[in-house]
């Protein structure tokens, strides 16, 4: 079995800091990971994604993920964000079958404030 | 361009009633998914379907049925609404194939049973 641990639920933020967003996983088999992030009112949108090959993965609006094997995480970075990045981000892990049933940690709030 | 549509998007039920909520997609995807999201849970599966006429359990099924009778759509049935189903749902769809294919979801239905 999988499972995901988004330790901090809320990360409250200043425009143009940096920020991380932390994810660890667990699983005993060959996983893909993922970032969604979602809006107010809306459904989640696909961030990035981790499938194989470079462990650094990027976004198109600046953010970046690490797949690290050894310690089990896949935190989210932004070096400087905007306060329209202000969202909930959820990570999650499937395994690498077809079926590509997601499961998804709790969730960080991220606020961003001027 | 109208992707993954859920109907409806609220709805107030008293215990014991019965409802169906409708997803609708209209990009010939052959996976469908049905997600309830509950605060500081996550989004967690439900049921899901690889194709027309099949389904399957996903981590939390208990209390939910699931038809597939159309390619492009995907009922998740309330038969005697409990309390504890009060949630957002949300709806996703995908290709299959041999390359990665991302999730699509709707915008969400807000249950609340009283």
């Amino acid at each position: 079995a999988q499972s995901v641990t988004q330790l901090d639920s809320q990360v409250p933020v200043f425009e143009e800091a940096p920020v991380e967003l932390r994810c660890n996983y667990s699983s005993s088999v060959s996983v893909y990971l993922f970032w969604y992030v979602q809006y107010p009112n809306q459904g989640l949108q696909l961030l990035l994604k981790y499938l194989s090959g470079s462990t650094l993965v990027e976004s198109i609006n600046g953010f970046e993920a690490e797949f690290n094997k050894s310690q089990t995480s896949f935190h989210l970075r932004k070096p400087s964000v905007h306060i329209s990045d202000t969202a909930e981000y959820f990570c999650a892990v499937s395994d690498s079958t077809g079926f590509q049933k997601l499961v998804f940690g709790t969730g960080t709030r991220l606020l961003v404030s001027p | 361009n109208a992707g993954v549509t859920q109907t409806p998007k609220f709805r107030v039920l008293k215990t014991g009633q019965s409802m169906t909520l409708l997803c609708a997609q209209d990009m010939n995807h052959e996976y469908m998914y049905w997600y309830r999201q509950d605060p500081g849970m996550g989004l967690r599966l439900i049921h899901y379907s690889v194709g027309e006429g099949t389904t399957a359990k996903g981590e939390v099924p208990d209390g939910y049925n699931v038809s597939r009778l159309k390619k492009q759509n995907f009922l998740l049935g309330l038969e005697s609404a409990a309390p504890s189903q009060t949630s957002v749902y949300f709806c996703a769809s995908r290709l299959t194939g041999f390359r990665f294919q991302p999730q699509h979801f709707g915008d969400g239905t807000r249950l609340s049973i009283l």
